[in-house]
């Protein structure tokens, strides 16, 4: 069975601070990954792709990605309350078109 | 900013009646998906829909699940004959090109009582 693994949380951090959130992936051939924020109750929002090994910045978020290591991860920097939500991490398994695979999700809550 | 629409956003439906679900993508993507997350749980994967025809479907999609593309806009899902444990969120999504990411719709919230 190939899995996206994430901690659940809740992961909770001061307003400011960085919040790093962590996914590892089973399937060594995966191309492409994402990080998608779920606000309760609402649909996934694509927030970072990444597709080669190192760092991604956009705006206050960083996706990491180490192929070698099946580890993908996002920064959030200067962390704000409405940043309190679920990110999922996503993986596309293999090549191809073959469907985004998502993880269980990280509760995030940002502490003001 | 193009969107994926979908209708309606809560359905109340009784067991065994047969439901479709609606959904509107984005206009010049290619590659459409329907998902569910049932309360608490991960968002999971149905079906997959490329050049009119069904590219990929998980174990979840089994007899009781249909799609389809009727007029070139709509993507639509069926369930033939709900049953409790269909009650869930169902996404519908749609990406450009399949290793892209997907642009989720808003939802529906079906409830089968």
């Amino acid at each position: 069975q190939k899995e996206v693994e994430q901690n659940s949380g809740p992961l909770s951090v001061p307003e400011g601070a960085i919040a790093s959130l962590n996914c590892t992936y089973s399937d060594r051939g995966s191309q492409s990954f994402f990080w998608y924020r779920q606000y309760s109750g609402k649909s996934p929002e694509l927030i970072m792709s990444i597709y080669s090994n190192g760092d991604k910045e956009d705006g206050r978020f960083t996706a990491q990605l180490n192929k070698a290591s099946q580890y993908v991860s996002l920064l959030i920097r200067d962390s704000q309350p409405s940043d309190s939500a679920t990110y999922l991490c996503a993986v596309i398994q293999g090549s191809g078109n073959t469907p985004l695979v998502f993880g269980k999700g990280t509760r995030l809550s940002v502490i003001a | 900013e193009p969107e994926v629409t979908q209708t309606p956003s809560h359905q109340v439906t009784q067991m065994g009646q047969e439901v479709i679900l609606r959904c509107v993508p984005i206009s010049n993507h290619l590659y459409f998906y329907w998902y569910r997350q049932i309360l608490g749980q991960k968002v999971e994967f149905l079906v997959s829909f490329y050049n009119n025809e069904i590219s990929e479907k998980s174990e979840i999609f089994d007899d009781q699940f249909s799609v389809e593309r009727p007029d070139g806009s709509n993507f639509t899902l069926k369930i033939r004959s709900t049953k409790l444990e269909d009650s869930a969120m169902y996404f519908c999504a749609s990406s450009e090109w399949g290793t892209y990411g997907y642009t989720f719709g808003s939802g529906t919230r079906l409830t089968v009582v």
